[in-house]
């Protein structure tokens, strides 16, 4: 079946570093690909998407690239903010299985201190 | 716009007590719903989804069950809580089967 691998956490940056989580993916078909956040104590929130090969993906400064070559989602930002503290999951949505629910990697936690 | 509601937001219940979590989602019609579970510091567990009214898809055989009595209601519920229940209890909603939208949840402590 379809699965999602994210680099295990947690990470730990200091203010204005350079972030990279990486994130592949297993799929039958072409799948759809998204980034979640979660604040502490929230829900999670989608951060960012991309729906076919070579689409970039972006939003609040972090940006991710479908690469279908070496099936991969990653997620970076320039310089990351004590405010950018969260965990992060990668999750896909593969159309083969029709109106099935997204499969989810098991998160990054992301601390940033001043 | 859709949105999307929880309650309670957070529930202390002894063992063995009756659990009800509800879910309802505003300004969209025939959403797909789903339930996930977060134990503390872990990832996301799939629980239940709803294609429709009456329709349930069990992830995970447990003591939980879920039912959805009206198009945008969503409702998890257990005859009787025992310590491993204990989480954070997430709804969500899609339309297309894509991207779904999460509620804010609900942390249930049971002692």
């Amino acid at each position: 079946g379809d699965s999602v691998t994210q680099m295990e956490g947690p990470v730990t940056l200091s203010e204005e570093a350079f972030l990279t989580i990486n994130c592949t993916y297993t799929a039958t078909g072409y799948p759809s690909l998204f980034w979640y956040v979660q604040y502490p104590g929230e829900g999670l929130q989608l951060l960012l998407k991309a729906t076919k090969a070579d689409d970039k993906g972006s939003n609040k400064g972090f940006e991710a690239t479908y690469r279908k070559e070496t099936t991969s989602f990653h997620l970076e930002k320039g310089s990351v903010q004590v405010s950018d503290s969260a965990v992060y999951f990668c999750a896909l949505s593969d159309p083969v299985y029709g109106n099935t629910p997204l499969v989810f990697g098991k998160g990054t936690r992301l601390s940033v201190i001043a | 716009s859709q949105t999307i509601h929880q309650w309670p937001a957070t529930l202390v219940q002894p063992v063995g007590s009756p659990l009800s979590l509800e879910c309802t989602v505003e300004g969209t019609s025939n959403p797909n719903l789903y339930w996930y579970r977060q134990a503390a510091g872990r990832g996301l567990q799939l629980l239940f989804y709803s294609v429709g009214i009456g329709q349930i898809s069990s992830e995970v055989p447990q003591n939980l069950s879920a039912s959805r009595p009206q198009d945008r209601q969503f409702i998890l519920s257990s005859k009787k809580l025992l310590l491993s229940d204990s989480g954070f209890y997430l709804c969500a909603w899609s339309v297309t089967g894509e991207t779904q939208y999460f509620g804010p949840g609900t942390r249930l402590l049971v002692l």
